[in-house]
Order: structure tokens, then sequence, then C-alpha cells
């Protein structure tokens, strides 16, 4: 099955740019979703489809993707960005669908 | 406004079963593929099951494939998951969330608040 790997933890001060990564093989032929859950709160979709923004969303989240590599980008970061954070990507064949998660990153606001 | 409302979570023992329904509001219910997530105490996502908007196609993850059952009624805007053969590891807080996009899978643009299931004897 497809594993995505996430770092555990980032911390960045306030004001500067958090990067938060997720890898699998070749990720970057797939389409790659990245949602923000705070504490007793479900998650938030921030970005999807590798860069783009749902409504709502502040322009501070960016996403990319390529190779074996995708990046959510925080810019600006302030304090109520703290949270966990996880990628998701869709892996299907021809016997199988599935909905993949990475194990997640916390996000620390020092 | 656009909302999902789980219901039905509880403490269970070991080998039984339980019901989660979510009551979905605000949008074509009809028209979105729906999941369910689940979240370990202290763990990351995990995804369940999937439904197509029209109840035709379900998809499982291997580690609740044979146990759990995805349905929805369309006429009551409502998924649900029946969970039998309950074990310690289904313990979870359970989503449920509605795919953004008519057609794919993915991503999710609405969650749930979520339902707690205990599994313990």
């Amino acid at each position: 099955s497809y594993v995505l790997t996430q770092p555990p933890s980032v911390s960045v001060a306030p004001g500067q740019t958090a990067r938060i990564t997720c890898g699998g093989n070749n990720i970057g032929s797939k389409s790659v979703h990245w949602y923000q859950q705070k504490p007793g709160q479900a998650p938030v979709l921030v970005v999807y489809d590798d860069s783009d923004r749902p409504s709502g969303i502040p322009e501070r989240f960016s996403g990319s993707n390529s190779g074996n590599t995708a990046t959510l980008t925080i810019s600006r970061v302030e304090a109520g960005d703290e949270a966990d954070y996880y990628c998701q990507v869709w892996d299907s064949s021809s016997d199988h669908q599935d909905v993949v998660f990475g194990g997640g990153t916390k996000l620390t606001v020092l | 406004q656009v909302q999902l409302v789980e219901s039905g979570g509880g403490v269970v023992q070991p080998g039984g079963s339980l019901r989660l329904s979510c009551a979905a509001s605000g949008f074509t219910f009809s028209s979105y593929g729906m999941h369910w997530v689940r979240q370990a105490p202290g763990k990351g996502l995990e995804w369940v099951a999937f439904i197509r908007y029209d109840g035709s196609n379900k998809y499982y993850a291997d580690s609740v494939k044979g146990r759990f059952t995805i349905s929805r009624d369309n006429s009551k805007n409502t998924l649900y998951l029946q969970m039998n053969s309950l074990r310690a590891e289904d313990t979870a807080v359970y989503y449920c969330a509605k795919s953004l996009f008519q057609l794919q899978w993915l991503p999710f643009d609405i969650w749930g608040q979520g339902t707690m299931v205990t599994v313990s004897s």
C-alpha cells in the first residue's frame, strides 16, 4: 500500500515561514490535499489539488508537489496556525481504491 | 449552512455492534460521495469507508473490510456506518466527511464534529 511520510513536528517563530513536507513514491504524479486539525476539532481542508485553496483559507497557505515530495507552506505564521497538519492522496489501481493520510505534523509556533 | 452531524457513538464490548449516523444539511446530499474517517486517541487520521453519491459502489479500508458496512438513505439525507465484530483497536472518534467534487473521492471539504466509539469490556 502507498505510504505518506511526514515529519512528526515542525517549529517556527511567529512571522516566519513554515514548511511541512509529505513524502511518497512519485507523489508528484498524484493530487495532494492538506488538512489542518486543532485540538478537539474536526480537520479543515486548507489546500487541495496540490496548490488550490478553498474559499476562506488565507493566501498565507500554499502548496507544491514535485517528484517524491509535496510541501505545505505557511507564510507569516501566526499563533492561530498552531495545529496538526495532514497530507492526503487517493491511491488507486486495478484491484483497489484507497485513501491515504500521512502520519501528521504538529506545527508549534514558538 | 452546510453541516454534518454524527450520532450513535458510545461504549460497546468487544465483539459487539454499533450503528453510526451522519445527518447532512445545507447541500444536495444525493449528489456527493461520502466517507467515514476515524482517529484513535492521540493518533492520526485513518480513512474507513466511501460510498458513491447513489450508493452503487462502496469501498473499505482493509482494517474494517468484512466487519463494517457503509450505507446511505438519500431520502433522509443520512449516511450510516454499521460496525460489527468490534475490537479494541476500533476505539476512535469517527467522522463523516463530504467529497468536495461530485465525481471524485477527494478532497473532503466538510467534516462532522465526530462521535466517539469506545470498545472495552
